[in-house]
């Protein structure tokens, strides 16, 4: 059973260009859940997918946008890359929306926007 | 608003010694608390899930405990050892498909 994967690991981008991160999630699971996570805060949550459908939202802008494919892997899109963007992005796929088995996690990919 | 809190932020401890992380939330109308480790600049780690009925849930060295009345949980790691050092997340999930994270307690344990 493969765990959440996520690509790339790093990336560097430059403020105002626009950036795709990807994730796989963990065999079985139908729901993804993308997180922000700044430098020695908690993770902030984004949104979350479940069957291709977004399921919910956190206080982010239009600008982060995602989606989920129906093998149930997903992408997020963030437009117009701001300096404030630069952050370790988490996804976490779960069996449902995670009221029951909780979340699995990926080892996140680190944007920095110079 | 659910908010969770984590204290302490950082803990330094001689290893072998057995130790309790805390954390705490404002609105007791949970589903389930979660904890996880994050080694530096890695993702999360699931540590243990406890659901809103149980009252904790142990795995090896660890040991989680849920009072949803009072807004509090425990992770007690027992004969602590360098390879526990990590940032240790609590996050709670309150029904809103999504979990709130606290900031996290940063533990050493020396040897």
């Amino acid at each position: 059973e493969t765990g959440v994967t996520q690509s790339p690991t790093h990336l560097i981008k430059t403020r105002g260009q626009q950036v795709t991160l990807r994730c796989s999630s963990q065999s079985g699971h139908n729901t993804v859940s993308w997180y922000q996570q700044a430098l020695g805060q908690g993770p902030q949550f984004i949104f979350q997918y479940y069957r291709e459908e977004e399921n919910g939202r956190g206080n982010f802008p239009p600008r982060f946008s995602g989606l989920q494919f129906p093998n149930y892997s997903s992408e997020l899109n963030v437009n117009a890359l701001e300096l404030d963007d630069s952050a370790l992005y988490l996804c976490a796929s779960s069996l449902d929306s995670g009221i029951n088995y909780g979340y699995t996690f990926g080892s996140g990919t680190r944007l920095t926007v110079v | 608003k659910q908010e969770v809190t984590q204290i302490p932020a950082a803990l330094s401890v001689p290893e072998g010694e057995n130790l309790v992380l805390n954390c705490s939330f404002t609105d007791s109308a949970i589903y389930n608390l979660q904890w996880f480790r994050q080694d530096p600049g890695k993702g999360l780690t699931s540590l243990l899930l406890i659901q809103s009925s149980q009252r904790e849930q142990t795995s090896g060295r660890l040991n989680a405990s849920l009072d949803k009345s009072s807004g509090r949980s425990t992770l007690y790691i027992a004969a602590s050892q360098p390879g526990d050092s990590a940032t240790y997340l609590c996050a709670v999930w309150s029904g809103t498909y999504k979990y709130i994270f606290g900031t996290g307690t940063r533990l050493k344990v020396l040897a």
